[in-house]
């Protein structure tokens, strides 16, 4: 059964850096393009970024452009977001999804705190 | 960048209840329309995905409409797993928002 698991979340100070991954399974992980989203404490989903299946193409939200970056490692099945510069406004529950009609899979999440 | 606008904001409904929630984009999407549910704590569950297709294993009590820049997803019978919140995306174009959440209660 797909499963995607995400890790690397934790409590950051302001301006630092983290690398979040999702660890994909039961699926042909190189064959779909991959999400990140988040949802801040309290709020609504907010799309983070895109990556198409072979890396190609990548696309990010303009609340993150030049700040996070999405990669992938088809060989090891597993979606990365490094995120730079973190900011107060980033603290936030980050999900994984695959891409398909919709976004069909999600991981249970991973908590991402920015706080000094 | 299309924006997606939902309402209401929150419902109040019954045991049995058919509840609708609209869904209503800035800009024509065709039918490039998903709904998903979330429960608190949990990961949101995609339960229709261009407008009016039912993902694989969501009871048929959940059905989808519209296309353009309007959009209804329908509860019949509202069962009590069905209270939680909905949010609508529409896939046009990147970026794919979502819309603010529709936050079900039982009455």
């Amino acid at each position: 059964q797909v499963q995607l698991v995400e890790s690397g979340g934790g409590m950051v100070q302001p301006g630092r850096s983290l690398r979040l991954s999702c660890a994909a399974s039961g699926f042909t992980f190189s064959s779909f393009g991959m999400h990140w989203v988040r949802q801040a404490p309290g709020k609504g989903l907010e799309w983070v970024a895109l990556i198409w299946y072979d890396g190609s193409n990548k696309y990010y939200a303009d609340s993150v452009k030049g700040r996070f970056t999405i990669s992938r490692d088809n060989s090891n099945n597993t979606l990365y977001l490094q995120m730079n510069s973190l900011r107060a406004e980033d603290t936030a529950v980050y999900y994984c999804a695959r891409r398909n009609e919709g976004f069909d899979y999600w991981g249970q999440g991973t908590l991402v705190t920015v706080s000094s | 960048d299309i924006q997606m606008t939902q309402s209401p904001s929150s419902l109040s409904a019954s045991l049995g209840d058919r509840v609708t929630i609209t869904c209503r984009a800035s800009q024509t999407i065709s039918t490039y329309l998903n709904w998903y549910q979330q429960k608190p704590g949990k990961a949101p569950k995609l339960l229709i995905y261009d407008a009016s297709s039912l993902q694989s294993g969501v009871p048929s009590r959940f059905s989808g409409s519209g296309s353009g820049t309007d959009f209804t997803l329908t509860i019949t019978s509202l069962q009590p797993e069905d209270f939680a919140t909905y949010y609508c995306q529409q896939s046009y174009i990147t970026p794919p928002a979502f819309g603010q959440g529709t936050n079900l209660e039982i009455k």
